[in-house]
């Protein structure tokens, strides 16, 4: 069945860079998008950006451009995402999410990854 | 950026009975081409990632019980719960995937009166 398995928790000083990993099985790795979004405490969901597995193109969203990176490694089915400059207000639940179809939306969602970012 | 508004921001329903709740579009995510409207639904319970209800606003994901429905057109569309359960306890999220940056809802809290 198809999983992806995130790593676990950090906590990061203000102005530190965190990187978390996820770890797709049970398909073709290349074939499908990952997407990365975030949920801060007690708040909704937010959308950050693309990475294509097969050609390990990105597309990021407008508000996470310039300190927020996207790279893949195809030997091991893993995609990370790095969030450079952190400030508090990036404390949240970091998920990524399979987009299976034509449409993107997402069938298949990591278990999350708590960054807290505290002085 | 598309803004998702939904309604209401809580709801408590009995046991047995129906459940709706509402989504609505600042634009429409009706694609012409294909007729096709890009809202999907999720269930996101507590301390757990959130799971894929219904997609292109009214098809089921395989193995979400049929009690639950999404429907509507353009820029209002509606998730039903037939007959609620208690598992049904849980934070309902709809998102646009029409265009990026792809936004979501601020979320309805179901519980059980």
């Amino acid at each position: 069945q198809v999983q992806l398995v995130q790593s676990g928790a950090e906590v990061k000083k203000p102005g530190a860079s965190v990187k978390v990993s996820c770890k797709a099985s049970g398909y073709t790795f290349t074939t499908y998008q990952i997407h990365w979004l975030r949920q801060a405490p007690g708040q909704g969901l937010q959308w950050m950006g693309i990475m294509n597995p097969g050609g390990g193109t990105t597309s990021y969203g407008h508000r996470f451009q310039g300190r927020f990176t996207m790279t893949r490694d195809t030997s091991t089915s893993t995609v990370y995402m790095e969030l450079s400059s952190l400030r508090s207000e990036d404390t949240a639940m970091y998920y990524c999410a399979r987009k299976r179809d034509s449409g993107s939306y997402f069938d298949s969602w990591g278990q999350g990854t708590q960054v807290t970012v505290s002085s | 950026d598309i803004v998702m508004t939904q309604s209401p921001d809580s709801l408590a329903v009995s046991l047995g009975e129906r459940a709706t709740i509402n989504c609505k579009s600042s634009q429409s995510i009706l694609y012409s081409s294909n007729n096709k409207n890009y809202l999907a639904w999720y269930q996101q319970k507590s301390g757990q990632p959130p799971k894929l209800l219904t997609y292109w606003a009214s098809t089921r994901e395989s193995g979400v019980p049929d009690r639950f429905s999404g429907s509507g057109s353009g820029t209002d569309f509606t998730l039903t719960i037939s007959s609620l359960q208690a598992e049904d306890v849980a934070i309902y999220y709809c998102q646009q995937y029409y265009g990026t940056p792809y936004t979501f809802g601020q979320g309805t809290k179901l519980e059980i009166k």
